[in-house]
């Protein structure tokens, strides 16, 4: 299995412009989650789906941010307009759940992104 | 509220030295802990899981539901420990999906 990919590894763009970024989840899990990663916050939860619904998106900082999960093996998150302060390493984690106990999450390789 | 504490940001031991990266938390019910592990410029790993009891790379950690914590230790030290460690927790026996909380997380330095 070649785990959670997630793409593209690095983004560098500049103020204004839309951001995506992609995970593909291991095959068989069905719960998604996407996380932000920066110095100062450390590890934050962004939004998780659960069988491709949004369970909880309380994490998401503003409107600015969006995440889809169109089916079972592709997740997008979508930064529109992008502003510096988004400049952070995103994580793509997946999970099989319906098992007891609840199965660790596995992580993807992150996307750095830097606005500049 | 849940909540997982790692008060100390940064750790820096000599190699041979023991370690103990202290983790507390707060849950109202009977969580699931872990420690996920992240090397320089990797992936987070997950390292080890209190319900799994077992030692991974010499760590261990035990959860002491009274005291709730779930310190991460290991007795000798070794320059490749050198990372970022994550206590985390989420609901245990939980049938769909639960997310789970992370600390702020702790920098192992390991000092030659």
């Amino acid at each position: 299995d070649a785990g959670v990919i997630q793409s593209p590894r690095h983004e560098v763009t500049e103020m204004g412009q839309e951001v995506t970024l992609r995970c593909k989840p291991i095959s068989g899990h069905n719960s998604l989650f996407w996380y932000r990663q920066t110095m100062m916050r450390g590890l934050e939860l962004l939004i998780y789906f659960n069988n491709n619904v949004p369970i909880d998106d309380s994490g998401m900082p503003e409107d600015r941010f969006s995440a889809k999960m169109p089916n079972a093996s592709f997740s997008t998150l979508k930064i529109q307009p992008s502003e510096p302060r988004d400049s952070a390493v995103y994580f793509c984690a997946s999970s099989r759940s319906g098992g007891v106990p609840p199965i660790a999450q596995h992580f993807g390789d992150g996307t750095r992104l830097s606005i500049l | 509220a849940q909540r997982v504490t790692q008060p100390e940001k940064l750790l820096s031991v000599f190699k041979g030295a023991p370690v103990e990266l202290k983790c507390n938390y707060s849950y109202s019910g009977s969580p699931e802990l872990f420690w996920y592990v992240q090397y320089s410029r990797q992936r987070l790993q997950l390292l080890l899981r209190h319900i799994s009891r077992e030692s991974i790379k010499g760590f261990t950690a035990d959860l002491n539901k009274g005291e709730t914590s779930f310190h991460l230790k290991k007795p000798f030290a070794q320059e490749e420990d050198s990372a970022m460690y994550y206590c985390a927790l989420s609901r245990a026996g939980y049938s769909s999906a639960s997310k789970i909380i992370f600390g702020s997380g702790t920098r192992l330095s390991i000092r030659p």
